[in-house]
């Protein structure tokens, strides 16, 4: 089956850094990608659609300036939370459609903000 | 707004039980609607999914039930089994593909 990589797993970083999140389909091409933020034992909030080449949609109540969204590739989107903070820890998840209707998730990312 | 609304929060049945989680959902739009299995510090996983033309759908020990009049579906899990032990989620989009609307999520704990 199709597969979904996220990258990293896990990152620790210090309050006021900027961290990097790679979402990548390894044997399709994506032409749309969801990013989706999860609390401990929450349900997955969708927090922005990204299309390749173009700029990324929002859901409402999302900073635009602090999750920066790039999807470059049919292949790669990233997030980037900037100047992060206690409040963003969080496990963020990506998923990946292919040409059909099928969505492929990733398998995390655990963000601590100390 | 919660749109779709799942139910219980959580559940123990014994192996070899029945599994019934239920979500109802407000948005009449919404024509694709997938349930996910997900284990700790993992991503969700496609169970199975059902669009509203059809009233059930079963793969395997998993079975959809759809009631589009009542704007209710459910996911049955049957001959439970302890690797079932996770978090399901149902979940809503207005066409495959598109972004989902996930309910808040059913612990699962099936016992030996």
């Amino acid at each position: 089956g199709a597969v979904v990589s996220q990258h990293p797993s896990r990152v620790i970083c210090k309050s006021g850094t900027s961290v990097k999140i790679e979402c990548r389909s390894l044997d399709f091409q994506a032409t749309t990608m969801f990013w989706y933020r999860q609390f401990p034992k929450k349900s997955l909030m969708l927090m922005a659609t990204s299309n390749e080449g173009s700029k990324a949609t929002y859901e409402q109540g999302v900073e635009k300036d602090k999750f920066l969204i790039n999807h470059a590739s049919l292949t790669l989107s990233t997030l980037t939370v900037t100047s992060a903070h206690p409040e963003d820890s969080s496990f963020y998840i990506c998923s990946a459609r292919d040409w059909g209707e099928k969505l492929f998730f990733g398998s995390g990312t655990q963000l601590s903000v100390l | 707004q919660q749109q779709v609304k799942q139910s219980p929060q959580s559940l123990i049945v014994q192996k070899g039980g029945i599994s019934i989680i239920n979500c109802a959902y407000e948005n009449t739009a919404f024509d694709y609607f997938p349930w996910y299995q997900q284990f700790p510090g993992k991503g969700p996983a496609l169970l199975i999914a059902i669009r509203p033309d059809v009233s059930e759908k079963k793969e395997g020990r998993f079975t959809i039930s759809f009631n589009k009049s009542a704007k209710q579906f459910s996911l049955h899990i049957m001959d439970s089994q302890p690797g079932d032990s996770a978090t399901y989620f149902c979940a809503a989009s207005q066409a495959a593909g598109n972004k989902l609307t996930f309910g808040g999520g059913t612990r699962v704990l099936v016992k030996p």
